[in-house]
């Protein structure tokens, strides 16, 4: 099983709609992170949250908002979502223990298509 | 903010022959390195990083890196590519004073053909 686990893996949605993706990691780190990729964009930062009680805006937050339900699980949603919306989104985790490394652990995606 | 700039979005290359994939990014302070691979339909994994020491990193899958300060660059080798090395590399960056934010290029795509 993957260490970082996306659901749904897939989502096709109607403009308006309220659309919940979800994250749960079994690495045990304690820092987690909501990117979007856009073809020829790379990966911007929507939400970052670095315990359960630390919820911080990345680059891109506005249309989004997200959840720490405990330090294995973090879901971001889109309360009313738009067709520019579409993408591919990624959560990855990093652990602050042990010192720098910095290696951020990636889920394999959830891509949503939102008409 | 960090900027990384990836100057080719894609590269085509035969199999067997050499590539180089750049990275440049701004920064008046000191940052880690890394670059991540993305097969198709998956996640970004880990290729290598830069954190201190040698300049010369050497990573998974026969590909190497070397941190330049003086230009900034921390360019992605491999000297002979193979078939299922196609896939997108994505250079990221972060702060050595602020680890846990990171700043990635906009990818670039190598396209090795038989």
């Amino acid at each position: 099983d993957a260490d970082v686990t996306q659901t749904p893996r897939n989502r096709i949605t109607k403009t308006g709609k309220r659309i919940m993706l979800e994250c749960s990691q079994t690495k045990g780190h304690d820092r987690m992170y909501w990117y979007r990729q856009d073809p020829g964009l790379g990966l911007q930062l929507i939400y970052y949250s670095f315990d359960v009680k630390d919820i911080n805006k990345g680059e891109i937050s506005d249309g989004y908002s997200v959840s720490r339900q405990a330090q294995a699980k973090f879901s971001l949603s889109l309360e009313s979502a738009i067709p520019n919306q579409t993408a591919l989104y990624f959560c990855a985790t990093s652990d602050s223990s042990g010192g720098v490394t910095g290696e951020l652990f990636f889920g394999e995606g959830s891509r949503l298509t939102v008409l | 903010a960090q900027s990384v700039t990836q100057l080719d979005s894609q590269v085509p290359v035969f199999e067997e022959a050499p590539v180089e994939l750049r990275c440049n990014y701004s920064s008046s302070v000191s940052v880690y390195l890394f670059w991540y691979v993305q097969y198709p339909n998956q996640g970004l994994q880990l290729l290598l990083k830069y954190l201190s020491g040698s300049t010369l990193v050497k990573g998974i899958n026969g590909f190497e890196a070397e941190f330049n300060k003086s230009q900034t660059s921390f360019h992605l080798r491999k000297p002979s590519v193979h078939i299922s090395d196609t896939a997108e590399y994505f250079c990221a960056v972060s702060e050595k004073n602020n680890f846990n934010k990171f700043y990635f290029g906009s990818g670039t795509k190598l396209n090795v053909k038989p």
